[in-house]
């Protein structure tokens, strides 16, 4: 039962145009979402987290929108640069299951130059 | 604040050994958890302490596994009498959960095993 999905494995952009990486989630109870960035060889990497409370959180070129009606959420990268190339996993967690996070599968960004 | 560290970052073993891994959370944060990440998917959970006390565990963590954090410090993770299906990526994360706190769970650089 995969609660959270990240439907796109790879997404690709030009340098300085947007980046719009977008995750479904099924499980109601959800109260929290997070997003991380990995490289290769390197543990996750927080980058911008919203609570099920607010609708937006932004964070410099970071943006994350969620819609709980539709139990979707996304995340803008705005503008994108060849350094965002990683892969981003979307997360989730309830406060009563000790926050423990529940991942997609993740999406390879890459922004080419 | 140096950051949740992992030793090793990569071990090799044989089918039917036991491994250890260590875990160093950030040095405040009261919360520390494992997952394991295999190829291609996202980290999946497998279990949590609060302090020195082990409050979850995930049907992931059979018999084979077992988890400490003695004084609420450090953790360690064992896994007896390995399997080629352990081979994975094994990541530590901590977090600071309090009143005022939010949820933001941060990972160390994981410890990659392989069985063969």
């Amino acid at each position: 039962d995969q609660q959270v999905k990240q439907n796109s494995p790879s997404l690709s952009v030009q340098e300085g145009r947007i980046s719009i990486l977008n995750c479904d989630y099924t499980n109601s109870m959800f109260d929290y979402f997070l997003w991380y960035k990995k490289y290769p060889a390197e543990g996750p990497t927080f980058l911008i987290s919203i609570s099920s409370i607010k609708d937006k959180n932004e964070d410099g070129r970071f943006t994350v929108f969620l819609n709980k009606s539709a139990k979707h959420l996304s995340l803008h990268i705005v503008p994108s640069q060849p350094g965002d190339s990683a892969v981003y996993f979307c997360a989730a967690s309830e406060e009563t299951s000790g926050s423990r996070l529940t991942f997609g599968e993740g999406t390879q960004l890459t922004v080419n130059p | 604040d140096t950051g949740v560290s992992q030793d090793p970052r990569h071990k090799i073993t044989k089918r039917g050994q036991n491994v250890t891994f260590r875990c160093d959370p950030i040095s405040e944060h009261n919360r520390l958890y494992w997952y394991r990440q295999t190829l291609g998917q996202g980290p999946e959970f497998l279990t949590y302490f609060q302090n020195e006390a082990q409050l979850e565990k995930s049907r992931l963590l059979s018999d084979r596994f077992s988890a400490e954090r003695p004084k609420g410090s450090f953790s360690t993770l064992e896994i007896q009498r390995t399997e080629q299906g352990d081979s994975a990526m094994y990541l530590c994360a901590s977090s600071l959960v309090g009143l005022s706190s939010s949820y933001e769970q941060y990972f160390g650089p994981g410890t990659r095993l392989t069985v063969t």
